[in-house]
């Protein structure tokens, strides 16, 4: 859709601990919510996502969860580690169009 | 590595220049997206080609334009640049035409204008 809020905008976590990051979405007609991951200097890759026909995905360490009543979805990472220290961008896909990234939230794991 | 090249990898040029950014997709891959990625933003979506033509355009200035050729590989011509248009520039290649697949991500170029 046209607007994806994305929060928090940083977030520091101790190694071990879990972390959420929460995006929300306009269009309820969205059907596609990727995560991308960039680590610093280098490219975003898809780290997860999650089609609306579904609630909740995992992926190892990694969940997505989505509402969409509520028309936001998020990232959990539990058991954090340092390489996970990143930039984080949610995304949602509204039609076929194209995909709308959030501002980012900026990880930091706490050795 | 994503098997998606982009060049140059720097570009700093003056206000007022034009400059022609290049991506080639990974191989098997039809459509090629762009993205600007500025100081502190988020990705913004450019334009989108899928087997040579255009199928969907973002927040693109006119100043801006792209296009894809027979091998697939894409350019993006940016002209009469502003200060503002400072940022890196990604391309990212998927198999399908649909935004809702994998978009496979090239290293970005990084455009400076003084």
């Amino acid at each position: 859709g046209e607007n994806v809020e994305q929060h928090p905008s940083t977030l520091s976590v101790q190694e071990g601990d879990s972390a959420v990051i929460k995006c929300t979405y306009s269009d309820s007609a969205s059907n596609y919510f990727p995560w991308y991951k960039q680590e610093l200097g280098k490219r975003p890759q898809l780290i997860i996502d999650i089609r609306s026909n579904v609630g909740e995905k995992k992926d190892q360490r990694i969940a997505v969860t989505l509402n969409k009543t509520a028309k936001h979805f998020s990232l959990h990472i539990t058991e954090t580690q340092p390489e996970d220290s990143a930039v984080y961008f949610c995304a949602d896909c509204f039609g076929n169009e194209k995909l709308t990234f959030g501002t980012g939230t900026r990880l930091t794991i706490i050795p | 590595d994503s098997g998606v090249t982009q060049t140059p990898k720097h570009l700093i040029t003056a206000t007022g220049q034009r400059v022609t950014l290049r991506c080639s997709p990974r191989s098997g891959d039809l459509s090629v997206y762009w993205y600007q990625q500025s100081l502190d933003q988020g990705l913004q979506f450019l334009i989108q080609y899928y087997n040579g033509e255009e199928r969907a355009k973002g927040n693109i200035l006119e100043r801006f334009s792209a296009q894809q050729f027979p091998d697939l590989h894409s350019e993006l011509n940016l002209s009469s640049l502003e200060l503002g248009d400072s940022a890196l520039y990604f391309c990212a290649s998927s198999p399908l035409a649909a935004p809702y697949n994998e978009q496979f991500f090239g290293p970005g170029t990084r455009l400076t204008v003084l």
